[in-house]
C-alpha cells in the first residue's frame, strides 16, 4: 500500500514569508507526527495528533509554528514569517495508534531552505 | 540528561563485516519501546527494527538484531554480513508509554561501508 506522502519535497523561501507544508499519513492511521531534522542532527519532535484528541503541541519551537489536520487524515504545518533558522527537513510520521509499542512510519520529508 | 545516547558519531566497516551500533537508554517507564532506523543519503526514515520492554527474545528483522540487556538500559544494533548499501545514518528512538504521544531519537551514528 502507500507510504506517509509530503509535499513540497522542496521548498525555498524568502524570510518573512509564510510557507505551508502537507502530510498524507498511511490511510487508517490514526496517529500522525511532525519532526523537525537540522542538518547533521538528529529529529527534533514538533506536534502529534491523535484521533480527534487536542494535538500536543509542546514541540513547537514558537507561536510562529501551526498545524492542523483535516478530517483524521491530511495534515498541513504552517510556519509564519520564517527565518533563517527554521532551515531543517521537516519530517511527517503516522501510526495505526498512538501506542508506544507501535512503529511510526515516515515520509521522505520537505526540505525548507529560508534564504 | 539525554533519553537515548549513541555514542559513535560515525563508524568505518569494511563490506561483509559484521558491525555493532551502540545506544544506550534512560526511562523510569517500566513499558517502553526501542526502535533503530536508518536513513540514507536520500533522507528518508526506514524502520529496521523494534524492540518492547517486555519481550523475552531479542529481535530480529533479516541482517538486523537488537542485541537488548535491559538491566543496562541498551540496545544495540547488529548488523550482520554488511553491505555498500548499509552506509546511512542510523538513528536509535525509544517510545515510552506514559509519553506515547511522541518518539525520542538519538542523534544517530553513521556507518560507512568500505568496499
Amino acid at each position: 500500500g502507500a507510504g506517509v506522502s509530503q509535499s513540497p519535497s522542496n521548498k525555498v523561501t524568502e524570510k518573512g514569508k509564510d510557507v505551508e507544508l502537507r502530510c498524507d499519513p498511511i490511510s487508517g492511521h490514526t496517529a500522525l507526527y511532525w519532526y523537525r531534522q537540522s542538518l547533521g542532527q538528529g529529529l527534533e519532535f514538533l506536534i502529534y495528533f491523535q484521533g480527534n484528541s487536542a494535538p500536543d503541541k509542546s514541540g513547537l519551537p514558537s507561536d510562529r509554528f501551526s498545524a492542523e489536520r483535516t478530517g483524521g487524515s491530511v495534515s498541513t504545518l504552517t510556519i509564519q514569517r520564517t527565518q533563517q533558522e527554521d532551515s531543517a527537513v521537516y519530517l511527517c510520521a503516522s501510526s495505526f495508534t498512538g501506542r508506544s509499542t507501535d512503529t511510526q512510519y515516515f515520509g521522505p520529508g520537505t526540505r525548507l531552505t529560508v534564504l | 540528561a539525554q533519553k537515548i545516547t549513541q555514542t559513535q558519531p560515525g563508524m568505518f566497516v569494511q563490506e561483509k563485516e559484521a558491525v555493532t551500533l551502540d545506544c544506550t537508554y534512560d526511562t523510569s517507564d517500566p513499558s517502553y519501546g526501542l526502535f533503530w532506523y536508518k536513513q540514507p543519503s536520500s533522507g528518508e526514515m526506514i524502520f529496521l527494527i523494534y524492540q518492547g520492554s517486555y519481550d523475552q527474545q531479542n529481535a530480529t528483522e533479516g541482517r538486523y538484531s537488537l542485541n537488548f540487556q535491559k538491566a543496562r538500559k541498551s540496545a544495540n544494533l547488529v548488523i550482520s554480513a554488511s553491505q555498500l548499501g548499509d552506509s546511512a545514518l542510523y538513528f536509535c528512538a525509544m517510545r515510552e508509554r506514559d509519553r506515547d504521544d511522541k518518539i525520542i531519537f538519538g542523534k544517530g551514528t553513521r556507518l560507512h561501508i568500505l568496499p
